[in-house]
């Protein structure tokens, strides 16, 4: 039990469409970082918010964008779904950028 | 570039060692970590080594880390059934995100 829950953890989208995910850190963790696992590969950084602005992005394009809340709660938004965007997402949080990280179960993202 | 590289698959039978190898990009990381993931799950801390380390050791896990060569293994002995998994090498990045960087996961499956 890692104290971080995302929900769903299962959903189907048509191509095209838009999705939001979520997830519910624990409280004090002011770091939230989310990755994308596709099928058969490692999990790869998609972007980080500190304190509610993003601090770090990685090699995924603008249709991925996330918010973060002051009750360290955040959400993962994908516009404009590819089927390429299926895939497990994973929320990580932390209390800050260096210290231990709590993964979530993961939202596996199927896109048809 | 950043690239953890694993090797794809690992067999063994019930009661040998396991050992699962990993190079990794960054020699200025500080953390190194190896994680676990079962069917349909998210990922598990299995233990991880601080890079002033040589040698980490967790019960049936032994870590070894080569700085020079930017080379880590994991050891599991006893390998039992319950062990079969995909497990993740991963460096922490040391540049403002601390980003996790995953290998491609090696599949591990143990034989009766």
């Amino acid at each position: 039990e890692t104290g971080v829950t995302q929900s769903p953890t299962h959903l189907i989208k048509t191509r095209g469409q838009q999705v939001t995910l979520r997830c519910s850190s624990q409280s004090g963790h002011n770091t939230v970082s989310w990755y994308q696992q596709a099928l058969g590969q490692g999990p790869q950084f998609i972007f980080q918010y500190y304190r509610e602005e993003e601090n770090g992005r990685g090699n995924f394009p603008p249709r991925f964008s996330g918010l973060q809340f002051p009750n360290y709660s955040s959400e993962l938004n994908v516009n404009a779904l590819e089927l390429d965007d299926s895939a497990l997402y994973l929320c990580v949080s932390r209390v800050t950028v260096n210290t231990e990280a709590f993964f979530g179960q993961g939202t596996r993202l199927t896109v048809v | 570039g950043e690239d953890v590289e694993q090797s794809l698959f690992l067999s063994v039978r019930e009661g040998d060692s396991s050992v699962i190898n990993c190079t990794y990009t960054d020699s200025s990381s500080t953390y190194l970590y190896w994680y676990k993931q079962e069917p349909g799950a998210g990922l598990q801390l299995l233990t991880y080594i601080f890079s002033n380390m040589d040698m980490k050791q967790d019960q049936r896990l032994t870590v070894l880390l080569n700085k020079k060569d930017k080379h880590l293994s994991l050891r599991i002995a006893d390998t039992q059934t319950g062990d079969s998994a995909i497990y993740f090498c991963a460096e922490r990045d040391t540049s403002g995100t601390y980003k996790y960087i995953f290998g491609t996961g090696t599949r591990l499956k143990v034989l009766a």
